[in-house]
């Protein structure tokens, strides 16, 4: 099956600044979305990407499907954004998650 | 108004028990999910119905059985708790399949087995 990495694994920011994540997978993929899983345990739908690049807020994702990769930037981090961030690729008929990006956001 | 609905979102349970967690979309969505997300926060698909029947059906013990009386529901049911079920199950729905469309989430259900 479709193999998804996310990097990095962990990361710990100061209120304020700014960060990238990456996702990288194995195969062409049909669909592309990032959530953000809350401390509450949440998922929130972020975004849904298979290519190209959308913005919301201090948050963009850009899609680079040939190069099977996409990256999600945090501007201006603040502490609620904290949590962990996921992305999931679909090649077939179901959405496959990476391990996700563990962020904490200090103030 | 909640559009994937699951209940209940916490259960303790006693090992050997036999617990349903219910699921319900307003979305007027075709195809639900059940995903199970363990310690290690890895989230791993189960099933997959659309319009009632079951599509995708991963390595998934024969304890746990998915019931959907309708599209708008997906019910999953375990028999003969186990400690390694202690975990948390997300619900899911989406237009027809996950290719090329939008995949939302239910709040989740934490288990925890006793």
């Amino acid at each position: 099956g479709i193999q998804v990495e996310q990097s990095p694994p962990d990361l710990i920011l100061q209120e304020g600044a700014n960060s990238t994540l990456r996702c990288n997978f194995s195969d062409s993929v049909n669909n592309l979305q990032w959530f953000h899983q809350n401390p509450w345990g949440q998922l929130i739908n972020l975004f849904y990407i298979p290519s190209g690049t959308k913005q919301n807020g201090r948050l963009s994702a850009t899609t680079v499907a040939t190069e099977r990769y996409s990256l999600l930037y945090i501007s201006s981090s603040q502490t609620t954004d904290s949590g962990v961030y996921f992305c999931a690729v679909n090649a077939g008929n179901m959405l496959t998650f990476g391990g996700g990006t563990r962020l904490m956001v200090k103030p | 108004d909640t559009a994937v609905s699951q209940t209940p979102k916490y259960l303790v349970t006693q090992m050997g028990n036999d617990k349903s967690i219910k699921c319900e979309q307003n979305l007027g969505h075709d195809t639900m999910y059940w995903y199970k997300q363990d310690s290690k926060k890895f989230l791993k698909i189960m099933f997959s119905y659309n319009n009632k029947e079951l599509i995708i059906n991963e390595t998934v013990p024969n304890r746990f059985s998915p019931k959907s009386p309708d599209k708008a529901h997906l019910n999953l049911h375990i028999n003969s708790l186990e400690l390694g079920d202690s975990a948390v199950y997300f619900c899911a729905s989406s237009r027809a399949g996950s290719s090329g469309n939008t995949i939302y989430f239910g709040e989740g259900s934490w288990l925890t087995v006793v």
